[in-house]
């Protein structure tokens, strides 16, 4: 059982360049987030999805997308990446994002913008 | 928003306690989590509280007051491999999580 996987797990990117985040899930989770966390900043929501189908902005979408067209897949796109977007990126899922649900996350993407 | 605060550093003796205290200010409430997260690694789940009172598990015991939005997280008997990051999360009621910045728990032998 993986559990929660993301690619890559580092990248160095130029700025102005797209990028995608994949990150999937075997554990038919309903929920998954993307959060970014930096040096004291703690982890931070960027986008999240209760349920397949659906998407909504956590605290700093700005410069991110996602979509959710399945249960297991979560992916986040940076359509023109700058420096302050470097980061490392996690992934997480939950059964639901209701009750007791505690969210699981996947080991993180190091993504350096230059 | 959510204004999430805890303590940036903790150093403690092997075998010691510590309690890591974290207050909220919140727009809604809907739970309060902790999590472990060992340098370089993702974070994982250590406990979760909602009503007021103590939840104990094993060496970890988190304890939550709604009224005065405080939270601590107890960890007796500590080990070298407790030395981590230790992140308090409060859910709102969006069910969206803020994490607090996190507090280093360093544990001397």
């Amino acid at each position: 059982i993986a559990g929660i996987t993301q690619a890559p797990t580092s990248q160095i990117l130029a700025a102005g360049r797209r990028m995608t985040l994949r990150c999937t899930q075997d554990m038919r989770h309903n929920a998954m987030y993307w959060y970014r966390q930096d040096l004291g900043l703690g982890l931070r929501l960027i986008h999240y999805s209760n349920t397949a189908g659906t998407t909504g902005k956590g605290e700093v979408p700005d410069g991110y997308s996602v979509s959710r067209a399945n249960t297991d897949d979560f992916p986040l796109t940076l359509a023109s990446a700058v420096p302050s977007q470097t980061s490392v990126y996690f992934c997480a899922s939950s059964e639901g994002a209701s009750g007791s649900y505690e969210q699981y996350f996947g080991p993180g993407t190091r993504l350096t913008v230059t | 928003g959510q204004n999430i605060d805890q303590p940036t550093e903790m150093t403690a003796t092997e075998g010691a306690i510590v309690q890591i205290n974290c207050t909220y200010q919140t727009s809604g409430f809907n739970g309060l989590f902790w999590y472990q997260q060992h340098a370089g690694e993702a974070p994982t789940f250590l406990s979760y509280n909602v009503l007021d009172g103590l939840e104990e598990k094993g060496r970890f015991s988190s304890f939550l007051s709604r009224s005065k939005g405080y939270s601590y997280l107890l960890l007796k008997e500590l080990q070298m491999k407790d030395s981590a990051s230790y992140l308090c999360a409060v859910r709102d009621d969006d069910y969206k999580l803020s994490f607090g910045a996190g507090t280093t728990v360093t544990v001397r032998a």
